[in-house]
């Protein structure tokens, strides 16, 4: 069965450096989403990328993140210049209509 | 935008007992109720969903209820099994067309043996 996979599973950072977290949607689908998960709260979505663009975004989606897909097949994100509160767990997720598949996620740990 | 509400934040349940978690959502047009489950160290998986056309849909041993009027949904799961311990989280879309999920804040079921 179809999945979407992510890389890393988790990746350490210092403070101010980037990072870019990179998922494979399932190919069929329209619709890319990212998430993030502070660790014991609720998902809280970040930005949604449709027909190559950004379809809507959250209030946490500032300047200092841009998504991307570079080819046919992966979705990016990028933090520019991380702090130590985007420390979570991000979940790229894609679907065809509504039904939302996720990823296993990517742990950002920011030092 | 979309407010979910989610109840208990936690719920222990014997094994083979019945487990309810209810959500409710403040947007009137939300049309798509997903619930997810989640285990730890994964990503959220769909385990059922329901569209705002229905009022209750059952897969097995696992069943979701709709009150559009009261805007709330409930997960309902018979005959509990130890590997129904998770984190479950409800959703909604909050408008026709815009595909942006909202989650309730998640429910901590632990089955007993």
């Amino acid at each position: 069965e179809p999945e979407v996979t992510q890389t890393p599973s988790h990746q350490v950072t210092q403070m101010g450096q980037e990072v870019i977290l990179r998922c494979v949607p399932i190919s069929n689908h329209l619709y890319f989403y990212w998430y993030r998960q502070i660790l014991g709260q609720k998902v809280e979505f970040l930005v949604s990328f449709y027909n190559n663009e950004i379809s809507e975004k959250s209030e946490i989606f500032d300047d200092q993140f841009s998504v991307e897909r570079p080819d046919g097949s992966n979705f990016t994100l990028k933090i520019r210049s991380t702090k130590l509160e985007d420390s979570a767990m991000y979940f790229c997720a894609s679907n065809p209509t509504h039904e939302q598949f996720f990823g296993p996620g990517t742990r950002l740990t920011v030092l | 935008g979309e407010n979910v509400e989610q109840h208990p934040s936690t719920l222990s349940v014997q094994e083979g007992d019945s487990a309810v978690i209810k959500c409710t959502y403040s947007d009137s047009a939300s049309n798509y109720f997903p619930w997810y489950k989640q285990e730890l160290g994964k990503g959220p998986q769909l385990i059922i969903d329901i569209r705002s056309n229905v009022g209750e849909k059952k897969d097995q041993r696992i069943a979701v209820t709709l009150n559009k009027t009261a805007k709330h949904f409930s997960l309902h799961i018979t005959e509990t099994q130890p590997e129904d311990s998770a984190v479950y989280f409800c959703a909604a879309i909050g408008n026709f067309g815009n595909e942006k999920l909202t989650f309730g804040t998640g429910t901590r079921l632990t089955i007993i043996p």
